[in-house]
């Protein structure tokens, strides 16, 4: 069973309008974290945010939000006024200490494309 | 701060050789991992170490995959031989040991192609 299920294969948006990229896990533990990476086309993988699950506060970072839900294990992240300069492939991770101490559990990915 | 430095950035070679690939990871750093990225199955963990020791290898498909770490400076994969379902893009990262899974820091990879 998938760990972290990345549903949205591919978006495709104009710029400046909003986009929300879903997150679903499945863990065990009661403590877990869970992180958003971004891979451009040059390929890098960046870090973006990393939350444990006792935080349950929504993040904002300028044009970049997560809101994170317990109740619905999710960890959605929300680019609003999206540009060009978004699009890439966006990763969400899970990791569980308890069961694999620092591994990472990738999603699948969502390809994310801002037209201009 | 240097990042986490991979070589070769690309490799082409035909069948049966042996490839190496390397890594430097962030000074300070006591955990290193290694990452497969293709099309088909997307991103996937060969094997990490802490503080130099190998600690889940899980991952590494088959014997013909070996990782080390002789010291906290440096990491090696090797793929001996090379089959041509061995193509894909593979990544270094590593992270600080603070208590609680940190974010990785990932290399640049380097592109496999075995002909």
């Amino acid at each position: 069973a998938q760990k972290v299920t990345q549903a949205q294969t591919e978006i495709s948006v104009v710029e400046k309008e909003d986009v929300t990229l879903d997150c679903v896990y499945e863990t065990r533990d009661t403590t877990y974290y869970l992180f958003w990476y971004k891979q451009p086309p040059s390929g890098e993988l960046v870090f973006l945010i990393r939350r444990n699950s006792f935080d349950e506060q929504n993040e904002i970072s300028g044009r970049y939000s997560w809101n994170f839900q317990k109740s619905t294990s999710s960890f959605n992240f929300t680019i609003t006024a999206s540009q060009v300069v978004d699009s890439a492939v966006y990763f969400c991770a899970l990791s569980e200490p308890t069961y694999n101490t620092d591994k990472l559990i990738f999603g699948t990915g969502t390809r994310l494309q801002v037209f201009p | 701060d240097a990042g986490v430095i991979q070589s070769p950035r690309h490799e082409v070679t035909e069948m049966g050789q042996e490839v190496t690939l390397r890594c430097k990871p962030i000074s300070g750093h006591d955990y290193l991992f290694w990452y497969r990225q293709t099309m088909m199955r997307g991103l996937e963990l060969l094997i990490y170490f802490n503080n130099n020791v190998p600690i889940d290898d899980s991952g590494m498909p088959e014997d013909r995959f070996s990782a080390k770490m002789p010291n906290a400076s440096f990491s090696t994969l090797k793929i001996q031989p090379s089959e041509p379902r061995d193509s894909a893009v593979y990544f270094c990262a590593s992270s600080p040991d603070r208590g609680g899974p940190q974010p990785q820091h990932f290399g640049d990879g380097t592109r496999l192609s075995i002909l």
